[in-house]
């Protein structure tokens, strides 16, 4: 199993211009994540996804972010316009998710994205 | 959500076993304890979960009090390895929310 699978590892860009990152999941898996961690705010949800259908959007920062599961193996977050405040590991998880599951999370590796 | 509390970091020698612990009297019945750790630029992983039991698993034990208001993960013999922030979780069976507190930092002594 080759786990999750995020690109790019590393974004270096400049304020104003749009940022994608991208995450494929464990497959077989229906529930997807999108963190950020900073130093100053550690490890913080944005947005899950369960079946391809966002759930919870609230940790989204504000207009510029915007995240997207158009099937079971692929996801974006994108932002648009990037500010230096941005600048941030962003990982992807994803979960079996259901019912019954107890909700163990497999991480990526995450996307280092620095905006100058 | 219920609200945990950590300590900041904690030091062990290699070899030795470690306790961290974790509090989170705010639990309600159904939720499970998870822990995770981040090793140093990487992603977290999972380590393991519980909701009443003691568990074990290759990686740690869990200890869970009997009111279920706090619990400890062991690792019976700590390595260079097991360096990293480990983080302590309430999760709700099929609950999709996993957030994420400050953790504790395990400094582990050669």
């Amino acid at each position: 199993d080759a786990g999750v699978i995020q690109s790019p590892r590393h974004e270096v860009t400049e304020m104003g211009q749009e940022v994608t990152l991208r995450c494929k999941p464990i497959s077989g898996h229906n529930s997807l994540f999108w963190y950020r961690q900073t130093m100053m705010r550690g490890l913080e949800l944005l947005i899950y996804f369960n079946n391809n259908v966002p759930i919870d959007d609230s940790g989204m920062p504000e207009d510029r972010f915007s995240a997207k599961m158009p099937n079971a193996s692929f996801s974006t977050l994108k932002i648009q316009p990037s500010e230096p405040r941005d600048s941030a590991v962003y990982f992807c998880a994803s979960s079996l998710g259901g019912r019954v599951n107890t909700g163990e999370l497999f991480f990526g590796e995450g996307s280092r994205l620095t905006v100058l | 959500d219920a609200k945990t509390t950590q300590p900041n970091s904690m030091e062990s020698n290699e070899e030795e076993p470690v306790h961290l612990p974790c509090n989170h009297s705010t639990i309600s019945g159904t939720d499970y304890i998870h822990w995770y750790r981040q090793l140093p630029s990487q992603g977290p992983e999972y380590v393991i979960h519980g909701l009443t039991s003691n568990v074990n698993n290759r990686m740690a034990s869990l200890a869970i009090a009997e009111d279920r208001k706090s619990s400890t993960l062991i690792l019976h013999r700590a390595t260079l390895r097991d360096a990293a922030v480990y983080y302590c979780i309430p999760q709700r069976t099929g609950g999709f929310k996993t957030i994420f507190g400050a953790g504790t930092r395990l400094f582990v002594k050669a």
